[in-house]
């Protein structure tokens, strides 16, 4: 089936160094969502990419979606300790019953160092 | 805070124990979902609910059965359960399930999940 493929799989920051996370399909994604877990917590949807070559930002986190849709990064300026987490994207898997269903990416986990 | 209310919070049971998880949203969506999470893993989809109806089974178990009773519920029984199904299961519900070939997949609203623990 469908997979979208994520690295790094772990990164260590030193708080305000900046962090990327990058996901990529084999196949064009007709769209690509991005998901914040906390530790312990549940996972919290970000944000939804749909265009060819968009660009997105909240605050410091900036999301893309490459021009073949094919690719999706999350970056984030300056870590805080408050971003530490695990991040997923997730995409659109092999429809079935009619319907598209999210399969998400290994996730990337976030430890940011005071 | 989440709106979508998952119970109970824990559980711990038997292999030969009947039991059930509950969720409930009051979101008006009409999407909802199961997620099996192990540690240090993405969720990995189990069940598909759209407009109250199964629409997908991703090959689970028997021994997991799905329910929806109305559109704001959705019920996991759990029978004959073996160890290594202990996880977090998460509920999710989305505004409308995607259509296959369409742009939008839904934006899930996850609970907070209901870690099993089966002895």
């Amino acid at each position: 089936g469908q997979q979208v493929m994520q690295i790094p799989q772990y990164q260590h920051v030193q708080e305000g160094e900046d962090f990327t996370t990058y996901c990529n399909s084999s196949t064009t994604l007709s769209n690509i969502q991005w998901y914040k877990q906390r530790p312990g917590g549940h996972p919290v949807f970000l944000i939804q990419l749909v265009k060819s070559g968009e660009v997105k930002k909240q605050k410091r986190l900036t999301f893309q979606f490459g021009e073949a849709k094919k690719n999706s990064s999350l970056h984030i300026t300056a870590t805080q300790t408050t971003d530490v987490g695990t991040y997923f994207c997730a995409g659109p898997g092999t429809p079935k019953g009619g319907y598209n269903k999210l399969i998400f990416g290994a996730g990337t986990r976030l430890a940011v160092h005071p | 805070d989440t709106e979508v209310t998952q119970t109970p919070k824990h559980l711990v049971m038997g292999m030969t124990n009947k039991k059930s998880l509950k969720c409930e949203q009051h979101m008006g969506h009409r999407a909802m979902y199961w997620y099996k999470q192990k540690a240090k893993k993405p969720p990995e989809l189990m069940f598909v609910y759209s407009y109250e109806k199964l629409s997908i089974n991703e090959s689970v178990p028997s021994r997991f059965s799905p329910e929806c009773p109305n559109s704001s519920l959705l019920n996991l029984h759990l029978h004959a359960l073996q160890p290594e199904d202990s996880a977090l299961y998460l509920c999710a519900s989305s505004q409308d399930p995607g259509v296959a070939g369409g742009k939008y997949t839904g934006e899930l609203f996850f609970g907070e999940g209901s870690r099993l623990t089966v002895l």
